[in-house]
């Protein structure tokens, strides 16, 4: 299987509830990102973690990380119908200490927010 | 909005075609890359430039052929192609390939069809 793979593939949410997506992989990592996509469109940025980190926030955002287990997850609070979207995970292998500048996806959740 | 821009958007052409995907970053970074993404496999990483140097070829088959010519400018010279070709390219830019933050900044990608 794919180092990181998101859970679910598909998540249909009202507006105002929140999204929890999960996120799995196999090798060690220098830090871990997620990244939304519009349809059609590129990836933008949301939130990177690194190894030593087991959380972190970004406005409606939180995301944690758990080593041991080898997966991630993204929280977004609130939710609105702008935050549909697919949503990818990926990892950054660990180079010692650095990074490879090699970034592996997963298959993504897509995640609609009805109004 | 990103800082990555990509010409053009879309593109149809034939299997014996010659045509040139371009993309631009103004964001100073010295690392860049050219990604494929196909209906439902995860990003794949094409290749990576650092610093103007060819640093990884994910076995990209050679009907695809990239050129840097600065920092600023990455190409995806296409040749010969074939109809599993069709997908979006998407380039990306990161301030420094083995940084421990590899943030990647995505250009809006180019629709690639092959008939």
């Amino acid at each position: 299987s794919q180092q990181g793979e998101e859970d679910p593939q598909a998540l249909s949410i009202q507006e105002g509830e929140n999204a929890t997506m999960n996120c799995s992989y196999k090798t060690s990592i220098n830090n871990l990102q997620w990244y939304r996509q519009n349809s059609g469109r590129g990836l933008v940025h949301l939130i990177l973690i690194r190894s030593n980190e087991r959380e972190k926030h970004s406005g409606r955002l939180r995301v944690t990380l758990d080593t041991s287990k080898k997966s991630s997850s993204l929280l977004i609070t609130a939710s609105r119908a702008a935050d549909t979207a697919s949503y990818f995970c990926a990892t950054d292998a660990d180079a010692g200490g650095t990074s490879y500048g090699k970034l592996t996806f997963g298959q993504g959740t897509i995640l609609t927010v009805h109004p | 909005e990103t800082g990555v821009t990509q010409t053009p958007r879309h593109l149809v052409m034939g299997m014996t075609n010659k045509k040139s995907l371009k993309c631009e970053q103004h964001l100073g970074h010295n690392a860049m890359y050219w990604y494929k993404q196909s209906a439902k496999k995860p990003l794949e990483l094409m290749f990576v430039y650092s610093l103007e140097e060819r640093v990884e070829n994910n076995s990209v088959p050679s009907r695809f052929s990239p050129e840097c010519p600065n920092s600023s400018h990455l190409f995806l010279h296409l040749h010969t192609l074939q109809p599993e070709d069709s997908a979006l390219y998407l380039c990306a830019s990161s301030q420094d390939r083995s940084s421990s933050y590899n943030e990647q900044f995505f250009g809006p990608g180019t629709r690639l069809t092959v008939l």
